[in-house]
């Protein structure tokens, strides 16, 4: 089955250590994006990439790293830089296309949480 | 200018009752208006879309209804069902398939058998 595979579903992360996630996609897409899910704040963006080895900050992209060295992955680090990290986040990826738009597909999540 | 405003930001309606949400956007550039459909501890799933040139979309018990000089757009879930129950997120972005969606904030709608 073609789709989205974020990992780990949970992960705990200690004061000053940096965390990647993980994000795989086998859908032949080329866009893949970023965002984190807060309580009442929507989905905001942080990192997007639209082509491979090429990558754009989204509107929240302070403490957090990304690349794009293969199509299908765009893993996302957390640095120690991100005051407030705990969160959900989620990696999301579309066709590209100047004829048509044909919506995200997301990933099942990750769980953030810093102890 | 990048800003989609969603309200309410929770909802209860009784089992068969309509369902609506609503959105504004201010960036005049965008031609693209998803909604998506999140479960708990899952990602958000497209549930239905419209582009400006209508200002009706229908699909079974979803359909958007598009205001484009109020720069609003809502969307009407009719006979609700307790398996509607999820966060409904509106978003906006251009057409062209690949760019950056602006999404609302959110709106949690609980529907009681």
């Amino acid at each position: 089955d073609g789709g989205i595979t974020q990992s780990p579903k949970y992960l705990f992360r200690k004061e000053g250590q940096n965390v990647t996630l993980s994000c795989e996609q086998n859908l032949n897409h080329d866009a893949m994006y970023w965002y984190r899910q807060d309580p009442g704040q929507g989905l905001r963006l942080i990192y997007y990439s639209q082509i491979v080895n090429d990558f754009q900050k989204g509107d929240i992209a302070e403490g957090y790293s990304v690349s794009r060295e293969k199509k299908e992955s765009f893993p996302l680090t957390v640095t120690s830089a991100q005051k407030n990290p705990t969160a959900f986040y989620l990696c999301a990826s579309t066709v590209w296309s100047s004829q048509a738009n044909y919506g995200y597909t997301f990933g099942s999540g990750t769980r953030l949480t810093v102890v | 200018q990048q800003q989609v405003k969603q309200s309410p930001q929770s909802l209860i309606v009784q089992k068969g009752g309509i369902s609506i949400i609503n959105c504004a956007y201010e960036n005049t550039a965008f031609d693209y208006f998803p909604w998506y459909q999140q479960f708990p501890g899952k990602g958000p799933a497209l549930l239905i879309a419209i582009r400006p040139d209508v200002s009706e979309k229908k699909e079974g018990r979803f359909t958007i209804s598009f205001n484009k000089s109020a720069k609003q757009f809502s969307l009407h879930i009719m006979d609700s069902q307790p398996g509607d129950s999820a966060t409904y997120f509106c978003a906006a972005s251009k057409e062209t398939s690949g760019s950056r969606l602006t999404f609302g904030e959110g709106t949690q709608l609980t529907v009681n058998p």
